[in-house]
């Protein structure tokens, strides 16, 4: 079982590159998102979807895309990086109950240099 | 705005005794809370969760505390184990109805063996 599953681990960009941040769950879980980690700032929400072909924006969309074609997989993408978009991203997943906590992936650090 | 608060980043416990994890919110709709626990280079776990029309829940050694009144709760950890160090989030729902979730700032746990 592997939960969620986060890829790369590690990435560096150089401003202005694109990039798909790749994130699965085999726990056949309804809703799925995406944070940011940074320092002092605790985790935010970029994207949500509570289903496939379902998306929303989070507390900080501007930047990122998202998609869910599969209730697998929601991947993130960047589409131009900005050094303020250095960060640690984390892939969350959670059933359609109220209160269930999210199970969340290992993370991907990401610096835009 | 900061809608879930966690005002102290840092606390210090001897192995052995209480710790106690406070977190201040400000949207009185708020009707469930939860607590992550993060270690280095890895996601936040789901620890604990309550519902609004609870004042308290327990799990083995670990506590929440609802004040409705007050718009503060509190993760009591009884006895702290050096494990338990890491950085402890409190999250509630931005909106009532769906489960995007809001996090605070987190606090830092150091348990003094």
């Amino acid at each position: 079982n592997a939960g969620v599953t986060q890829t790369p681990k590690f990435q560096v960009l150089k401003t202005g590159q694109s990039m798909t941040l790749q994130c699965a769950q085999d726990m056949n879980h309804e809703y799925m998102s995406w944070y940011r980690q940074d320092p002092g700032m605790g985790l935010r929400l970029i994207h949500y979807s509570v289903g496939a072909g379902i998306t929303d924006q989070g507390e900080v969309p501007n930047g990122y895309n998202v998609s869910r074609s599969t209730t697998e997989d929601f991947p993130l993408r960047l589409l131009s990086a900005a050094p303020s978009q250095t960060s640690v991203y984390f892939c969350a997943s959670s059933y359609n109950v109220r209160g269930y906590g999210y199970t969340f992936g290992s993370g991907t650090r990401l610096t835009v240099v | 705005d900061q809608q879930v608060k966690q005002n102290s980043p840092s606390l210090s416990v001897q192995e052995g005794r209480i710790s106690i994890l406070n977190c201040d919110y400000t949207n009185s709709m708020f009707d469930y809370f939860l607590w992550y626990k993060k270690y280095p280079a890895e996601g936040p776990t789901f620890l604990i969760s309550i519902s609004s029309i609870k004042d308290k829940n327990e799990d083995g050694r670990f506590t929440v505390f609802l004040n409705k009144s007050a718009k503060h709760l509190s993760l009591h950890i009884v006895p702290s184990q050096p494990g338990d160090s890491a950085v402890y989030f409190c999250a509630a729902p931005r909106d009532f109805g769906n489960e995007k979730l809001t996090f605070g700032t987190g606090t830092r746990l150091t348990i003094i063996p």
